[in-house]
């Protein structure tokens, strides 16, 4: 069974720092690219960051470039978001997505079930 | 590039439902689609416009051309209900961009 399963969420102060990781199993992790969604509480899907199989092309929403740093480690067969400068606007369910890419379209299949981050003094 | 979504739609059991995607030229983009129930993880329900993963019920269906993206859900059940997104990949910007997601709600 695919799995992804994220962890490293809780509460940071503004201008804090945190990071999340997200374990994958039941697949070959390499043979895809991944990426982190968000939603805010009570909000619609945001997507945050994404990179491919081997980290050679990264993406980064406008709202989180400079701040957040996406990773991942193949031989662990994990994912992983560096949140820096948190702002409370960051506050969010943070769900890692593998996703499958087809001439130049990209969906997301399956979702983890996230990590909650919330950033308040 | 924005995807527009209408914030509700309502359905009686046994009816269809049609979700609309609005965004510009949305038919030269692969469009996909999500189904959100409360408290969990969206699950794809259809890829490249009209096709359906592995699992997910013939009744779900989709279509794209012009300036919008429809999802069709046919004979409605009750456990259709939920938040449903489209989302699309803009080459331009090389970003990914989710609609603003409608809710559909079972009369």
């Amino acid at each position: 069974e695919v799995q992804l399963v994220e962890s490293g969420g809780g509460v940071v102060r503004p201008g804090g720092s945190l990071r999340l990781s997200c374990a994958a199993s039941g697949f070959t992790f390499d043979d895809y690219g991944m990426s982190w969604v968000r939603q805010a509480p009570g909000k619609g899907l945001e997507w945050v960051s994404g990179m491919n199989w081997n980290g050679g092309s990264i993406g980064y929403a406008d709202s989180v470039k400079g701040r957040f740093t996406i990773s991942r480690d193949n031989a662990k067969k994990s994912l992983y978001l560096q949140m820096n400068s948190l702002r409370a606007e960051d506050t969010a369910l943070y769900h890692c997505a593998r996703a499958i890419a087809v001439a130049g379209s990209n969906w997301f299949d399956p979702w983890g079930q996230g990590t909650l981050v919330t950033v308040s003094s | 590039y924005v995807l527009t979504q209408p914030p509700s739609v309502s359905v009686a059991p046994g009816q269809m439902a049609r979700i609309l995607c609005g965004g510009s030229n949305i038919g030269s983009k692969s469009v996909h689609w999500y189904q959100q129930k409360p408290g969990q993880a969206p699950v794809l329900v259809v890829y490249d416009d009209s096709d359906r993963p592995s699992g997910i019920p013939e009744r779900f269906s989709g279509s794209n051309s012009g300036n919008t993206a429809t999802l069709t859900i046919s004979r409605v059940e009750a456990g259709d209900e939920a938040d449903y997104y489209c989302q699309v990949w803009d080459s331009s910007s090389d970003h990914c961009v989710f609609g603003t997601g409608t809710k559909v709600t079972v009369l």
